[in-house]
């Protein structure tokens, strides 16, 4: 139980392109997802948390304009990287925990590797 | 906000030996502390989790202690085999708001498990 599908698992593109990634719990209602992003060989960085139905919270620093958040059903979750430059190469983990009453268990995707050319 | 320090960055052991690895949190208001595994190009697995109102929780070769009073929490690896080397990740969890809870992870502990 608990699986979080995260696709595409890689995604190479030009300087300039909005790249979507979708985040999708398979075996459970999400109420809350989260996206992390990861640089090599360090811990993951939240980015933002999405309540279903309702705007993203952003983390400091982390541009809304530049990460789209929509989190528009209780199994799926979208992050889009507008206009992606090769600063924005990284690894996207989103999570998602079923939320409710008390602290619940976030649940991980497989990541997707985003490159920029 | 939470800050959580977990050590060592790097540990080898020998197949079968036993490993540890300990993290400690700054805000009293975490109250569950999971811990994940991460395999290189994946997401991290939830491979066991504790509680606050729990010193210890036992998974088969899995153990996790935890010491509210001193704001630490360990993990233990009994037994261990090739396919337990991975990147293995402490977090604290705290009420953040907004019906949401967020997780603060440690910096990871590579565990290399030699045959």
């Amino acid at each position: 139980g608990a699986v979080v599908s995260q696709h595409p698992s890689r995604v190479i593109c030009k300087s300039g392109t909005s790249v979507k990634i979708e985040c999708r719990s398979l075996d459970f209602q999400a109420t809350t997802m989260f996206w992390y992003r990861q640089f090599p060989k360090q811990s993951l960085m939240l980015m933002a948390t999405s309540n279903e139905g309702s705007k993203a919270t952003y983390e400091q620093g982390v541009e809304k304009d530049k990460f789209l958040i929509n989190h528009a059903s209780l199994t799926l979750s979208t992050l889009t990287v507008t206009s992606a430059h090769p600063e924005d190469s990284s690894f996207y983990i989103c999570s998602a925990s079923l939320g409710g009453r008390g602290n619940q268990p976030q649940h991980f995707g497989d990541g997707t590797r985003l490159s920029i050319l | 906000g939470e800050n959580v320090e977990q050590h060592p960055s790097t540990l080898s052991v020998q197949e079968g030996d036993s490993a540890v690895i300990k993290c400690t949190y700054s805000d009293s208001a975490s109250n569950y502390f999971p811990w994940y595994k991460q395999e290189l190009g994946k997401g991290p697995q939830l491979i066991i989790d504790i509680r606050s109102n729990v010193g210890e929780k036992k998974d088969q070769r899995i153990a996790v202690t935890l010491n509210k009073t001193a704001k630490h929490f360990s993990l233990h690896i009994t037994e261990t085999q090739p396919e337990d080397s991975a990147v293995y990740f402490c977090a604290a969890s705290k009420y953040s708001g907004a019906g949401s809870y967020q997780l603060t992870f440690g910096k990871g502990t590579k565990l290399s498990v030699i045959p």
